[in-house]
């Protein structure tokens, strides 16, 4: 089984306006941490958010928030005011263990956003 | 350097060439991951080290891709008798220990095996 679950091959968003990447993810251990990074066309892996399975608010950065729902396995992440630069392939990934284990990630196949003017 | 640095950019080998990909991670970093990127694909892990020690290499996907971390810092990716199906991206990773969600990826190796 997947561990990590993207089923958005790719999402279209209009410049200013929101939008919400799926995720979900499985597994057993009660102690892991969720992480979203972007992948430009350049190819560097960018970190954007990190929610770890204890937390118990969502986590914010900046533009991005990220919509974790525990009992659903989802960790969903929403970019709100879109940007042309944020047109790029985005990952969902998973570290399970304690935030004190090795951070060993497993992602998902991505979703390739664009972001029109 | 401020950030995890890989070399070569590129590298384009001949079916059964041996290859070597080497990554600078950020210093004092004592965690470093190589993981192998498909193209169109996510980023899927090969092994971990802690320093010098190699704790973790369940992702190597043959015993023709050998790790190595001698002094603790730079890690060198080497595979032998390179296959069409080694062509990836090979992305390289550093972070602190309980500071894993400040793993840091380099630009990444792409590799191309013709």
């Amino acid at each position: 089984a997947q561990k990590i679950t993207q089923t958005q091959p790719g999402m279209f968003v209009q410049e200013k306006e929101a939008v919400t990447l799926d995720c979900t993810y499985d597994t057993s251990d009660p102690s892991y941490g969720l992480f979203w990074y972007k992948q430009p066309s350049s190819g560097e892996m960018i970190f954007l958010i990190y929610q770890g399975s204890y937390d118990q608010q969502n986590a914010t950065e900046g533009r991005y928030s990220l919509n974790f729902q525990k009992a659903r396995k989802s960790a969903n992440l929403v970019i709100s005011a879109s940007q042309l630069g944020d047109s790029a392939m985005y990952f969902c990934a998973m570290r399970e263990g304690p935030g004190t284990s090795y951070g060993k990630l497993t992602f998902g196949q991505g979703t390739i956003l664009t972001v029109h003017p | 350097g401020a950030g995890v640095s890989q070399s070569p950019r590129y590298k384009v080998a001949k079916r059964g060439q041996d290859v070597a990909l080497r990554c600078d991670p950020i210093s004092g970093h004592v965690s470093l991951f190589w993981y192998q990127q498909a193209l169109g694909q996510g980023p899927e892990f090969l092994t971990y080290f802690q320093n010098e020690a190699q704790l973790d290499k369940s992702g190597l996907p043959s015993d023709r891709f050998f790790a190595e971390r001698p002094e603790g810092s730079v890690s060198t990716l080497k595979i032998q008798r390179t296959q069409q199906e080694d062509s990836a991206v090979y992305l390289c990773a550093s972070s602190s220990p309980g500071l894993d969600y400040e793993q840091y990826f380099g630009p990444g190796t792409r590799l191309t095996v013709t």
